[in-house]
């Protein structure tokens, strides 16, 4: 079975601090991505990656910032938290091959900024 | 620009009572559109993969088709415990993009 592991599930963090969150999969997949989900919005898309150190912005990329240093590991960065960067943080991976397009996601992270 | 919608935003059914939850979508290039189940407070959960218009997927109570348009997740005899938000996404074949686009999901609850 696919597994895409997040690091915390819940994070509580004050104003001002440096958050980073942690997401890692097994599955040796090329794509990995940070989404936010938030009531009546959905999930958006914060940042994407096709391969080791390579990014791209997602949607809502103000305030964060990512890291890609190994195929399996994909860091997400709150340089400096905010009250409203509180949200349920999503990670997912997934392969570039056509036949197995799905992405799989971990199982969240809920963090409060106080 | 991708789009997905969903409808209806939330369904509320009596155990056994059948129904169909709608993806509707429009991208340039159809890569491929997924269902996924998600749970309160935990991350979505994938449940199909359909490729092509005329395709079906089963999986227990659920089933899932695709038109050129849309999707429907057809729920035959849903029980309490399927009771859950369901999510829909489409992923585009144009630019060489990964990146799915998701629906705002149905909430589903399946009363006993």
């Amino acid at each position: 079975d696919v597994k895409v592991t997040q690091s915390s599930r819940y994070l509580v963090k004050r104003t001002g601090e440096k958050v980073f969150l942690e997401c890692v999969q097994d599955m040796d997949h090329e794509n990995m991505f940070w989404y936010r989900q938030d009531p009546g919005l959905g999930l958006r898309l914060i940042y994407f990656s096709y391969d080791v150190k390579m990014k791209e912005k997602g949607d809502i990329p103000e305030g964060y910032s990512v890291s890609r240093e190994k195929k399996e590991r994909f860091s997400l960065i709150l340089e400096s938290a905010s009250t409203n960067q509180t949200s349920m943080y999503l990670c997912a991976s997934s392969f570039s091959d056509r036949a197995y397009a799905e992405a799989f996601f971990g199982q969240g992270t809920r963090l409060t900024v106080v | 620009e991708d789009q997905v919608t969903q409808s209806p935003e939330a369904l509320r059914l009596q155990e056994g009572e059948s129904s169909s939850l709608n993806c509707s979508y429009t991208v340039s290039g159809l890569r491929g559109l997924f269902w996924y189940r998600q749970d309160p407070g935990k991350g979505p959960e994938f449940l199909f993969t359909l490729y092509s218009a005329g395709e079906e997927k089963e999986k227990e109570r659920l089933k899932a088709t695709l038109t050129k348009k849309e999707s429907f997740l057809h729920i035959t005899a849903p029980k309490p415990e399927d009771s859950a938000t369901y999510l829909c996404a489409v992923q585009a074949n144009s630019g060489g993009s990964y990146i799915p686009t998701f629906g705002r999901g149905t909430s589903l609850i399946v009363h006993p």
